[in-house]
């Protein structure tokens, strides 16, 4: 099993829906879950850190089960600009400076 | 602030030969590591730091050393290129908190 799995996408979506990504970890001891945003070409760039108790920055809602290691990204009213590939990041358990990345999933959204 | 700065932006080398990607980040984060990004595959750590004098292996670590002399500075040496090492090389730099890494804009590197 892979240590964070998520759904490659594609997601294509129509401006103003929302949207949902999911993604699992495999390490019972990890204690650090972020999501990150990558640009075509670009480097990552932290989206948002995610808590147990659930958190939210505007139209980004994060969640995590620890239970079921499990991480959500929610996105509400997708914009263009939101276009972009997503990663689940978890820390690999013992060293916080052993962060382990999904492969991403992509979001286009369209006009 | 100028973050995280890798150089050099695009190197292309030929098999065998080595050289040091550079990595350095003026936020006194105490945490540093090194990823490779293929298509498919993600990013995947080689390896990381987690203050002055330690290292530590990632994921792919073959191929590969570093050595952390100092907070500031975390170089990337490849001491005989393969083709298979062919591929995007990011640096990322934190505080030991839950903050996240910060990367810096990456190296594209291609070995013929």
């Amino acid at each position: 099993r892979k240590e964070v799995e998520q759904d490659p996408g594609p997601f294509n979506v129509p401006e103003g829906a929302t949207v949902a990504f999911n993604c699992t970890y495999s390490n019972s001891a990890s204690q650090s879950f972020f999501w990150y945003r990558q640009d075509c070409r670009k480097e990552p760039k932290l989206l948002m850190s995610v808590y147990s108790s659930g958190n939210e920055d505007g139209r980004f809602t994060a969640q995590l089960n620890r239970a079921s290691q499990y991480i959500s990204l929610l996105i509400r009213d997708s914009k263009l600009s939101d276009s972009a590939t997503y990663l689940c990041v978890v820390n690999g358990g013992g060293s916080q400076g052993n962060l382990i990345f999904g492969k991403g999933t992509k979001l286009s959204v369209k006009p | 602030n100028a973050g995280v700065t890798q150089t050099p932006k695009f190197q292309v080398l030929k098999t065998g030969q080595s050289m040091t990607l550079q990595c350095a980040q003026d936020m006194n984060h105490e945490y540093m590591s090194w990823y490779r990004q293929d298509p498919g595959m993600g990013l995947r750590l080689i390896h990381y730091s987690v203050g002055a004098g330690i290292t530590d292996q990632g994921e792919v670590p073959n191929g590969y050393n570093v050595s952390r002399s100092t907070t500031e500075d975390f170089p990337l040496r490849l001491l005989s290129a393969a083709p298979s090492q062919t591929s995007v090389y990011f640096c990322a730099s934190s505080y030991p908190s839950s903050r996240g890494y910060t990367f810096g804009s990456g190296t594209r590197l291609t070995v013929v």
